[in-house]
């Protein structure tokens, strides 16, 4: 299995709403992240997972509440989102606690806040 | 400052022939990996290409290939036989060795003509 894989592809939520993404690999792969990528941008970094352990938080704001339950999984839980949070949300894996090898990325999640 | 550079929102290539896209990037380390990620509407992010920086030898896979100039600080991709699957958003990337952050550069998006 070399795939990372993102639920769900698509989500729309309110402004008052409680939600979830997930990214699951079976890589073996010991470090992953979280990016946001808004529309014709890049990717931006948001949180950084090592051995299930977060690393780096870049500054995110509170609303957005990672967790790793074990080394194949992911979370991203959303809580009292804004609309300027609508963007595509991309997990990504990594053989090594380091960026050198490059990433695996999932498809992304198409989040709309209403 | 580390910067990535895309100078070229948009190219266009028709099918089987060559096409260049440019990325000049700053960094003060010596010690880096530079990327170019390919992003087609299906929205994941599928790693085309990768270079060590220690590394003289230019990489390639297949019909992708660079110009790595490490003195000018450019990294260009050069995709020979072009085809329809190729059209897609692709991305320049800059990340020290030890380190997790990817820098990435604003995208060039590429057309291919039937």
């Amino acid at each position: 299995d070399t795939e990372v894989t993102q639920t769900p592809k698509h989500l729309v939520m309110g402004m008052t709403n409680k939600k979830s993404l997930k990214c699951e690999q079976h890589m073996g792969h010991r470090a992953m992240y979280w990016y946001k990528q808004k529309a014709k941008k890049p990717p931006e970094l948001m949180f950084v997972y090592s051995y299930e352990k977060l690393s780096i938080n870049e500054s995110v704001p509170s609303r957005f509440s990672p967790e790793c339950p074990n080394s194949s999984l992911l979370n991203l839980h959303l809580h009292a989102l804004q609309p300027e949070d609508s963007a595509l949300y991309l997990c990504a894996s990594s053989q090594v606690y380091t960026g050198g090898a490059g990433y695996t990325f999932g498809s992304g999640t198409r989040l709309t806040v209403v | 400052a580390q910067t990535v550079t895309q100078s070229q929102p948009e190219m266009s290539v028709q099918e089987a022939e060559t096409v260049t896209l440019s990325c000049t990037y700053d960094t003060s380390e010596s010690d880096y990996y530079l990327f170019w990620y390919k992003q087609p509407p299906s929205r994941q992010m599928i790693l085309v290409i990768r270079q060590e920086a220690y590394k003289q030898q230019n990489a390639t896979e297949n019909r992708f290939s660079v110009n790595f100039q490490k003195a000018a600080k450019s990294f260009s991709l050069k995709i020979s036989d072009s085809q329809l699957g190729d059209a897609a958003m692709y991305f320049c990337a800059l990340c020290t060795s030890g380190t997790y952050k990817y820098i990435f550069g604003t995208g060039t998006r590429l057309k291919v003509l039937a």
